[in-house]
């Protein structure tokens, strides 16, 4: 099984600033496949990114993924009020699908 | 629009069964692949099992291999999770999700699931 560890945990920032978060898995994530999922409280999951760093529908162009191999990449550009959420990667490279712990994004 | 509406959750004893429905409209249910992911309270997200468009391949987390089956009727554009010796750890918001073989754009709101004596 492959071990996903997001880092940090906890990110404080301001709406407006730049927010990156990161995801390192225990071995290679084959083809990239790789996914973002955003977390509101009381809400399902929703996706953002999937390959690595296509953009799922309706997803806004501030959100970007990137990475490959063990380390990837959810940049958000500019924080909007809307973005403080949960966000969790996950990877679907084998049969065994995984997820990481999650990365809080807070306003500070 | 796209809807998944889970249905089944509640309370059981360990040791009991109990059986999620999950049912879709607004798509064409049988082209996408179906999945089951939980989350216990305050916790994070874990992928429980998965099943191809026509039922043809399943397969299921470590944590749950033997115990629960997943399946579906296309027919009846449902997914159900047949979960059965259950334990504590089993306690979380079941989400039935669909979308490629891997990842999910489309996901129900979740039935809560309760092991406890």
């Amino acid at each position: 099984e492959i071990v996903l560890t997001q880092s940090p945990g906890t990110l404080s920032l301001s709406p407006g600033e730049r927010a990156t978060l990161s995801c390192r898995a225990s071995q290679t994530v084959s083809n990239s496949y790789f996914a973002w999922y955003q977390q509101k409280p009381g809400q399902a999951p929703r996706l953002l990114i999937y390959d690595a760093s296509r953009r799922a529908a309706g997803i806004p162009d501030r959100f970007s993924g990137s990475g490959s191999g063990t380390d990837f990449t959810l940049t958000i550009s500019r924080l909007e009020p809307e973005d403080f959420a949960v966000y969790y990667c996950q990877q679907y490279g084998t049969s065994q699908l995984t997820f990481g712990g999650g990365t809080k994004v807070e306003i500070k | 629009e796209v809807q998944l509406v889970e249905s089944g959750g509640g309370l059981v004893q360990p040791g009991g069964s109990l059986r999620l429905s999950c049912a879709g409209s607004g798509f064409t249910f049988s082209s996408y692949w179906m999945h089951w992911v939980r989350q216990a309270p305050g916790k994070g997200l874990v992928w429980v099992s998965r099943i191809k468009t026509d039922g043809s391949y399943t397969n299921y987390a470590d944590s749950v291999k033997g115990r629960f089956t997943i399946s579906r009727d296309n027919a009846k554009n449902t997914l159900y999770l047949q979960m059965n010796s259950l334990t504590a750890e089993d306690s979380a918001v079941y989400y039935c999700a669909g979308g490629g073989s891997g990842y999910y754009g489309s996901w129900g709101q979740g039935t809560l699931v309760t092991v406890s004596s």
